[in-house]
């Protein structure tokens, strides 16, 4: 299975863009790539997928780099609900795909 | 918003009883799961379920077990609870494999055995 490898911890100013980068050099060409987040005290919710181009949506952007060995994820008006544990995810499984959740990154948003 | 949902949020239960924590989901999904998580630690995969009738076993050993009688219920039975058992326990669900569509999750069951 592809594994990532993410920073423990970032701290960011609220109303500023956060990066949040993911490293997976072992990536296959079929690996899809998914970004959770964890508020405290909650379930983890989704926030965004891609396969080779960059996303967007709503919540958050996702850059995907050429070669597809490291992403990131960028939020771009940090605001203190988006304080959480982001986890980059590469879904893997015999052949119907689980989410195997690392350690993630501390996103803390200061005031 | 999520239409995936764990009862009870909160357990505290003595050793040794029988415990049933409950998921379940109106979206319709194929796909269950159920989690592990224990305070600022990781989530492990417990057990999973591609379909009414079918569950199998995740990365992580547990002594529970779970049934899948109806496609939109997921019950985690302890059928003899131990303070080793106090953790947190994640229910998801997805409409298809997850690498092409999203995940939900519900609250979460916060179960402390003593």
């Amino acid at each position: 299975d592809a594994k990532t490898t993410q920073p423990n911890s970032m701290e960011s100013n609220e109303e500023e863009p956060v990066h949040l980068p993911c490293n997976h050099s072992t990536i296959s060409g079929t690996d899809y790539i998914h970004w959770y987040r964890q508020l405290p005290s909650q379930g983890p919710e989704y926030v965004i997928h891609g396969l080779t181009s960059n996303v967007n949506n709503r919540m958050a952007s996702l850059a995907i780099a050429e070669d597809r060995k490291s992403s990131t994820l960028i939020l771009h008006r940090a605001t203190l609900r988006d304080a959480a544990v982001y986890y980059c995810i590469l879904p893997s499984g015999a052949g119907s795909y689980q989410l195997t959740f690392g350690k993630g990154t501390k996103l803390s948003v200061i005031p | 918003e999520a239409d995936i949902y764990q009862t009870p949020r909160y357990l505290v239960i003595g050793t040794g009883k029988k415990i049933t924590l409950e998921c379940s989901q109106t979206m319709g999904h194929d796909k269950m799961y159920w989690y592990q998580q224990d305070p600022g630690m990781e989530l492990h995969l417990i057990h999973y379920s591609y379909g009414v009738n079918s569950t199998e076993k995740g990365d992580l050993s547990s002594e529970s077990t779970v049934s899948r009688i109806r496609t939109e219920h997921f019950p985690l039975t302890l059928e003899s609870a131990r303070p080793s058992h106090t953790s947190q326990y994640l229910c998801a669900s997805s409409g298809s494999v997850m690498a092409h569509t999203e995940a939900f999750f519900g609250q979460g069951t916060r179960l402390t055995v003593v």
